[in-house]
């Protein structure tokens, strides 16, 4: 287990086509975040699992996407009717909750690039 | 609501240089701040945190909670360190980070 790992890498889409994207988070994490980049902006917080239950959603997150983590482990993103302002950088992370120690940070995948054209 | 500022999207400095990558931040709790890097091509990766007051390559960031600040220090740039820093901030209540937009840092021979 080398890290976060995302997959694809890249993906170009017509708009009106869903999209599916896979995060693999760090085994032994127990948290797993997903982030939406565009460009000249930091990540923005989509949603984010502790183990397989979704305790938060961004009201970025619209009814076109949803998030799965059935397992505690990898998670998807999918994006329903891909619009062109869905086109950024998707980030996955995922950390370590441990009681009475806190959160000491977040370990990113490299990201899917997603191009709506 | 919690926010993060950082002021500057482009600092470019020469090599052994002193550089300061600005951050401010807004929230009215104890926040815990963390400094983000990403170097071309690569992931974004965890530089620091306030919390365990360390340096790592050669920066440094301190939480000034009267001025809301927690600015990122190096006394001397080298070009390795050109990269993209994201501040990021942690509420007391919540796992997740807020960022800010970025700095590009430029460090040039």
């Amino acid at each position: 287990d080398t890290g976060v790992s995302q997959d694809p890498r890249h993906k170009i889409t017509k708009r009106g086509q869903n999209v599916t994207f896979r995060c693999d988070p760090i085994s032994e994490h127990n948290r797993l975040y997903w982030y939406r980049q565009t460009l000249g902006q930091g990540p923005e917080f989509l949603t984010y699992f502790q183990n397989e239950a979704q305790l938060e959603k961004s009201r970025l997150l619209s009814d076109r996407f949803s998030a799965e983590r059935p397992k505690g482990s990898f998670s998807t993103l999918e994006i329903q009717r891909t619009e062109q302002g869905d086109s950024a950088m998707y980030l996955c992370a995922s950390s370590l909750l441990s009681t009475g120690q806190g959160n000491y940070g977040y370990t990113f995948g490299s990201g899917t690039r997603l191009t709506v054209v | 609501a919690q926010r993060v500022t950082q002021p500057e999207k482009l600092l470019s400095v020469f090599k052994g240089a002193p550089v300061e990558l600005k951050c401010n931040y807004s929230y009215s709790g104890s926040p815990e701040l963390f400094w983000y890097v990403q170097y071309s091509r690569q992931r974004l990766q965890l530089l620091l945190r306030h919390i365990s007051r360390e340096s790592i390559k050669g920066f440094t960031a301190d939480l000034n909670k009267g001025e809301t600040s927690f600015h990122l220090k190096k006394p001397f740039a080298q070009e390795e360190d050109s990269a993209m820093y994201y501040c990021a901030l942690r509420s007391g209540g919540s796992y997740i980070p807020t960022f800010g937009r970025g700095t590009s840092l430029i460090v040039h021979p």
